[in-house]
């Protein structure tokens, strides 16, 4: 089925520094979306894509929609310490039985920021 | 607008028995998700509902089961509990089944 894979899995950097997650695939996905899970919350939208090489920021957080459609990643720049949490990536299942209103996520980036 | 609020925020239960778990969406939100969020994994689509009926299901066994209301409220039930159910369950809803979603806190469901 399809998959997504999240690299790295975990990062610890220094306040002020920039970050670089990214997302792949095996399959295509016309949809590209990442989140942000703070502790104890539920997963909130950070950035949506829907075209192939569009490039998106919203404030601090830039990311893009592979070429390929298999591949998307986020940058954060000058990192903060409420920054910390885990990022998943995510893309609607391809149509199928059973895959309406299907999100795969990936296993996530943990992110920590050290003051 | 309010946003996506479920019940309760932690449960215990033990193996075998049954639980509800609730979801209130927010309003004109027609369609609504549930998933399982296991510890250290991304969340996995159990199945949504759109207008009261189910409109597309996960890998999810028939003790995974259920509900959308009227009034933008939902259930999941989830019968004959195992010890794997543990997980955080997310309940997110959207004004159509195309549309971007809110995700509520969770449940943390814990199985002993």
């Amino acid at each position: 089925g399809q998959q997504l894979n999240q690299s790295p899995q975990s990062m610890f950097i220094q306040e002020g520094e920039d970050v670089s997650m990214n997302c792949t695939s095996s399959s295509i996905f016309n949809t590209w979306l990442w989140y942000k899970q703070d502790p104890g919350e539920g997963p909130v939208l950070l950035i949506a894509l829907y075209k192939a090489g569009e490039l998106t920021s919203n404030g601090r957080l830039t990311a893009q929609f592979g070429i390929t459609r298999k591949d998307s990643f986020l940058n954060i720049s000058a990192s903060i310490p409420s920054d910390v949490g885990i990022y998943f990536c995510a893309g609607p299942a391809s149509l199928g039985s059973g895959n309406t209103g299907k999100l795969i996520f990936g296993q996530g980036t943990t992110l920590q920021v050290k003051p | 607008e309010t946003g996506v609020t479920q019940s309760p925020t932690h449960l215990i239960k033990t193996r075998g028995q049954q639980v509800t778990l609730r979801c209130s969406s927010q309003s004109g939100h027609n369609t609504v998700s549930w998933y399982q969020q296991a510890l250290g994994q991304g969340p996995q689509f159990i199945f949504q509902y759109y207008r009261e009926e189910e409109n597309g299901r996960g890998n999810f066994p028939p003790r995974f089961s259920g509900l959308q209301f009227p009034n933008y409220s939902s259930e999941l039930n989830v019968n004959a509990l195992e010890l794997d159910d543990s997980a955080l369950y997310l309940c997110a809803s959207s004004r159509g089944t195309g549309e971007g979603y809110t995700f509520g806190s969770g449940t943390r469901l814990t199985v002993v």
